[in-house]
């Protein structure tokens, strides 16, 4: 089955402490996305990234990292300097040749900073 | 920027009748497209619908359809014959251009509740 997957399915951080969140895919997209969710709002794009070894910044890029070496892979990085970090994290890819097919959301990780 | 704005934070409805949620938008551009995602209690994000704006006919999709009023900039989405299953949140969002690509501008969601 083709499909996006985001491990851990939970996290907890310890202040101060930088953790890197998994997300994979497996439909051979080209396009892969990463946004916070915070309860009762909407999604807001941190990065994204449109080819292997290329990211951009989204709206709310400060206090992250992404690398995308390969393709079917797009960690992000919640570092220290991210003043707030708990929330619902999402990860989402799309085939850069099709702009108006959807995009596809893995099952999200869920990080609490104690 | 572009903006998507949904004002209804709750909607409630009975099982078999039809609701309709709420979205407008605001862009300069004269090409996007228009996206509706359901969010269930698990989080996953489930993509319903999309929208063109050069699109002559309103899109359907099953029992989802997108009444599309590009002069008032408003996609609602139209939910026929309600399932308790409809029950979640539901997220308009919109292409942002010129990106070329799919970046997408989120509303602040409606919450869903279909009771028996």
């Amino acid at each position: 089955d083709g499909g996006i997957t985001q491990s851990p399915k939970y996290l907890f951080r310890k202040e101060g402490q930088n953790v890197t969140l998994s997300c994979e895919q497996n439909l051979n997209h080209d396009a892969m996305y990463w946004y916070r969710q915070d309860p009762g709002q909407g999604l807001r794009l941190i990065y994204y990234s449109q080819i292997v070894n290329d990211f951009q910044k989204g709206d709310i890029a400060e206090g992250y990292s992404v690398s995308r070496e390969k393709k079917e892979s797009f960690p992000l990085t919640v570092t220290s300097a991210q003043k707030n970090p708990t929330a619902f994290y999402l990860c989402a890819s799309s085939s850069r040749l099709a702009p108006d097919r959807e995009q596809f959301f893995g099952p999200g990780t869920r990080l609490t900073v104690l | 920027a572009q903006k998507i704005t949904q004002t209804q934070p709750g909607m409630f409805v009975q099982e078999k009748e039809a609701v309709t949620l709420d979205c407008t938008y605001d862009t300069s551009d004269p090409s996007y497209g228009l996206f509706w995602y359901k969010q269930p209690s698990s989080g996953e994000m489930i993509f319903l619908i999309y929208q063109g704006s050069y699109d002559q006919q309103n899109a359907t999709e099953g029992r989802y359809s997108l009444n599309f009023q590009k002069a008032r900039k408003s996609a609602n989405l139209v939910i026929s014959a309600s399932q308790l299953g409809d029950s979640a949140m539901y997220f308009c969002a919109m292409r942002d251009p010129p990106a070329g690509f799919q970046k997408l501008v989120f509303g602040t969601g409606t919450r869903l509740l279909v009771s028996p």
